[in-house]
């Protein structure tokens, strides 16, 4: 089964640096991954979706790497804003069955300190 | 932009109780899914529906648990003879294509049975 792994569970920073967070997945066997936002006691949002095909994903201040075949994943937040805290989920299907269910991480808690 | 509604946002019930659990997805739509997160853990999958049927099941969701489309917009999660482990924020998801697409979660519905 596949085991989804988010380090460092909690991370504060001062407003304006330069952030990664990490995701590592013990079946390498992925279709696709997706980055989630969740704010307290509120929904997922989508960030970004990168499929097994591809090396990373960028959407404004937000870049998501992939390397499959050693079982990681990044998110790096660039300059960050207060308005970036929250708990960021990593989420993979795997190719091992035919459903489409996603695999969630526990998630980093980010606290963007002004 | 189009986004998955869920109602209610809390509910408590009593142990022993049915809950109806109901979601609107957005319009186009083909895939539907609930996930459930129990306070302090994972987000972790309970069912896809496709084609109105269920095309994939987790453990967590035995015969206590059915989904249904009634009527072409929403899509319901019952929980029958409620417990106290249940408690926990249940999410409603939908996608267009199935495995390639990412999601996109509703702002869930958090569920308290005391």
């Amino acid at each position: 089964k596949q085991e989804v792994t988010q380090i460092p569970a909690a991370l504060s920073v001062p407003e304006g640096e330069n952030l990664v967070l990490n995701c590592s997945f013990t079946d390498s066997a992925i279709y696709n991954l997706q980055w989630f936002r969740q704010d307290p006691g509120k929904g997922l949002t989508s960030l970004l979706l990168i499929q097994s095909s591809q090396r990373e994903q960028t959407s404004g201040r937000l870049n998501a790497s992939l390397d499959k075949s050693s079982g990681r994943s990044t998110l790096y937040i660039a300059a960050s804003q207060p308005g970036d805290s929250a708990t960021y989920l990593c989420a993979v299907r795997t190719t091992a069955n035919t459903g489409n269910q996603f695999y969630f991480g526990t998630g980093t808690s980010l606290t963007v300190i002004p | 932009e189009p986004e998955v509604t869920q109602t209610p946002s809390h509910q408590v019930t009593q142990m022993g109780q049915e809950v109806i659990l109901r979601c609107v997805p957005i319009s186009n739509h083909l895939y539907f899914y609930w996930y459930r997160q129990i306070l302090g853990q994972k987000v972790e999958f309970l069912v896809s529906f496709y084609n109105n049927e269920i095309s994939e099941k987790s453990e967590i969701f035995d015969d206590q648990f059915s989904v249904e489309r009634p009527d072409g917009s929403n899509f319901t999660l019952k929980i029958r003879s409620t417990k106290l482990e249940d408690s926990a924020m249940y999410f409603c998801a939908s996608g267009y294509r199935g495995r390639s697409d990412g999601y996109t979660f509703g702002s869930g519905t958090r569920l308290t049975v005391v």
